[in-house]
């Protein structure tokens, strides 16, 4: 089983409506959490940082669920410019903040 | 905006010849990365390094890879003898460990190898 486990997708999203996802995390004792943005041929690149409270930016709001080891991303009122593959990432146990990262979930704003 | 620079930017090699990709973390973090990705793999981690310590490079293949950060500015991947299924793009990451604001990502080096 992989540590970091996310749906493939695509998500084929209409411009404008609402789109949510989940990333499950193998290890209980994982650390922190965070969603990255790719676009194609590109580096990652942060989006937001995960708290247990769940938190809001802009548009995203991500969640975390200790209890179940999932984390999810919601991306609001989509725009084209969404379109991209979202990284789940989950630092191990170890002392030094390793990362995991899953394999991406696709999105694709459709106009 | 702090960014980490990575050299160079594209690099074609024939199989067999040596490669030496190069990172520039952002001053002041203390933790590198180096990822590899492909479209089959996703980003696999290679190897990282706190303090410029080399804490995991379990996901290196030992014979031919080779990862240092000589000092705090520059952190060095060599593979030698390249082949072709080393082709690939190499990111390189860094920031603080423990932190929550995760880390930076440079722009990465697209490995063919012919």
């Amino acid at each position: 089983r992989k540590e970091v486990e996310q749906d493939p997708g695509p998500f084929n999203v209409p411009e404008g409506a609402t789109v949510a996802f989940n990333c499950t995390y193998s290890n209980s004792a994982s650390q922190s959490f965070f969603w990255y943005r790719q676009d194609c041929r590109k580096e990652p690149k942060l989006l937001m940082s995960v708290y247990s409270s769940g938190n809001e930016d802009g548009r995203f709001t991500a969640q975390l669920n200790r209890a179940s080891q999932y984390i999810s991303l919601l991306i609001r009122d989509s725009k084209l410019s969404d379109s991209a593959t979202y990284l789940c990432v989950v630092t191990g146990t170890d002392s030094w903040g390793k990362l995991q990262f899953g394999a991406g979930t696709q999105v694709v704003v459709t106009p | 905006d702090a960014r980490v620079t990575q050299t160079p930017r594209h690099k074609v090699t024939e199989m067999g010849q040596e490669v030496t990709m190069r990172c520039q973390p952002i001053l002041g973090h203390n933790t590198v990365f180096w990822y590899r990705q492909t479209m089959m793999q996703g980003l696999e981690l290679l190897a990282y390094f706190r303090n410029r310590a080399p804490l995991d490079d379990s996901g290196m293949p030992k014979d031919r890879f080779s990862a240092e950060m000589p000092d705090a500015t520059l952190a060095t991947l060599k593979i030698q003898p390249s082949e072709p299924r080393d082709s690939a793009v190499y990111f390189c990451a860094s920031g603080l460990s423990r932190s929550n604001y995760g880390y930076t990502f440079g722009s990465g080096t697209r490995l063919t190898v012919v």
